[in-house]
Order: C-alpha cells, then structure tokens, then sequence
C-alpha cells in the first residue's frame, strides 16, 4: 500500500525551529518529486516547496524562501522540511504529497505546526 | 505567487450538477494543461480528483470532470450525491517547478 507519514509537528515559539519528516512506503520513493502542502487553521491549502525525486532542485514559496529547507534521504525513503525562524502565520497543518506534474496523487495524514508563545 | 480565484461557495440539489471554476493567468492555469482538483472532507487529508486537466485517478468516479478554456479551468459534479458536500481546491504548475493553489470552495448538497 502506498503511503506518506508525517511528524515531528508540535508547539514552538515565535522564531524557534522545526524538522518535519515524512516517510514514504509502497512506492519507489527516488522515483517522484514531493511537495509540502500546508493549511492554516480554516483556511485554504498552500503549496510551500518541492523537491526532486534525485534531491539536486528545490523550490520554495515566497511566504517561505530564506526560513525553510527542504531535503530527502532516499535511502531512508524519508522526506524533511526544516523550519527555521517560525512565525504565528506558520501555524498549519502540514501535509507530505507525492508530486507529479499534473497533480499530487498521494498524501499524508498532516502534521500539525503552532507556533505560539 | 497569487492564489487561484475560486468561488467561495456552490450548492445544489442531489441528482443535479454543478459547476467550480478556477481562474488563474497565462503563467499558471492558461500556460500549462497542469491543473488538478482536489475534494476535502472536514479534518481529512486532500483526495486527488482530477489531474492534467481533465484526467480522473482510477477510483474516482466518471460523475467528476475537468475542462480548461484559457485562464479558467472548470470541475463539473453531475448526479450529485451527499457524500459529494465537501471544499474543493483546484491547483495549477506555476512554472519553476512552483505549484498555486485556488482558495476552495465549499459545495452544499441541499
């Protein structure tokens, strides 16, 4: 069964960090690009950055580019969002998916982000 | 990076149709045939509906469908059933490897 699960999600405090992990089981991880969606409470889904199925290109969102990294060890089948500099409007649901050009096929069940003092 | 513009709400009748529209550019809906729509439930992840435009995962119901014309890429519900009332979002490749959500929207099965 193909599957995406993620972690790490949890409180943190304006400007702290944190390291999401996705891990990806039933498909040939290597073999697909990954995105992470997030959703902020109520509202509506965002792309936030994606990465090749190789590791070698990564794309970013404005709303994140300079705070967060995204990177994949495939040889843990295992997909990572570090989150640096957090910020209130950080606070969502974040979500590991499976990316094709066309659509995103496969998602997790979310991790939940809130960054809170 | 500007969201898609959706309605924020449609409605209909069981057995009816109904229609969501997706309105982006030339650099994301109108520039590629990569839209893909998405149906989620309350406190569930986003499901795959329709990719490249207007192809359906296997799985999904043919009463789903997907079309484009220019910068508005449309989801057609016919035969409406209950289990349908979910938020629909519509996403587009933006180019870059960057992908644009649509802000959702809410269907109502009366």
């Amino acid at each position: 069964e193909v599957q995406l699960l993620e972690s790490g999600g949890g409180l943190v405090q304006p400007g702290g960090s944190l390291r999401l992990s996705c891990a990806a089981s039933g498909f040939t991880f290597s073999n697909y690009a990954m995105s992470w969606v997030r959703q902020a409470p109520g509202k509506g889904l965002e792309w936030v950055s994606g990465i090749s199925g190789s590791g070698g290109s990564t794309n970013y969102a404005d709303s994140v580019r300079g705070r967060f990294t995204i990177s994949r060890d495939n040889s843990k089948n295992t997909l990572f969002l570090q989150m640096n500099s957090l910020r209130a409007e950080d606070t969502a649901v974040y979500y590991c998916a499976q990316t094709l050009w066309g659509g995103m096929d496969v998602w997790g069940q979310g991790t939940t982000v809130t960054v809170s003092s | 990076q500007s969201a898609l513009t959706q309605p924020r709400s449609v409605s209909g009748s069981p057995g009816q149709s109904v229609t969501i529209s997706c309105t982006g550019t030339s650099s994301d809906v109108g520039g590629y045939n990569y839209v893909s729509w998405y149906q989620q439930h309350p406190g569930k992840a986003p499901k795959l509906m329709i990719y490249d435009v207007s192809k359906r995962p296997s799985g999904v119901p043919d009463r789903f469908s997907g079309s484009k014309s220019g910068n508005t890429a449309s989801l057609t519900i016919s035969g409406l059933q209950a289990e349908d009332e979910a938020d629909y979002y519509c996403c587009s490749y933006a180019g870059r490897n960057t992908w644009v959500f649509g802000g959702g929207t809410k269907l109502t099965v009366l």
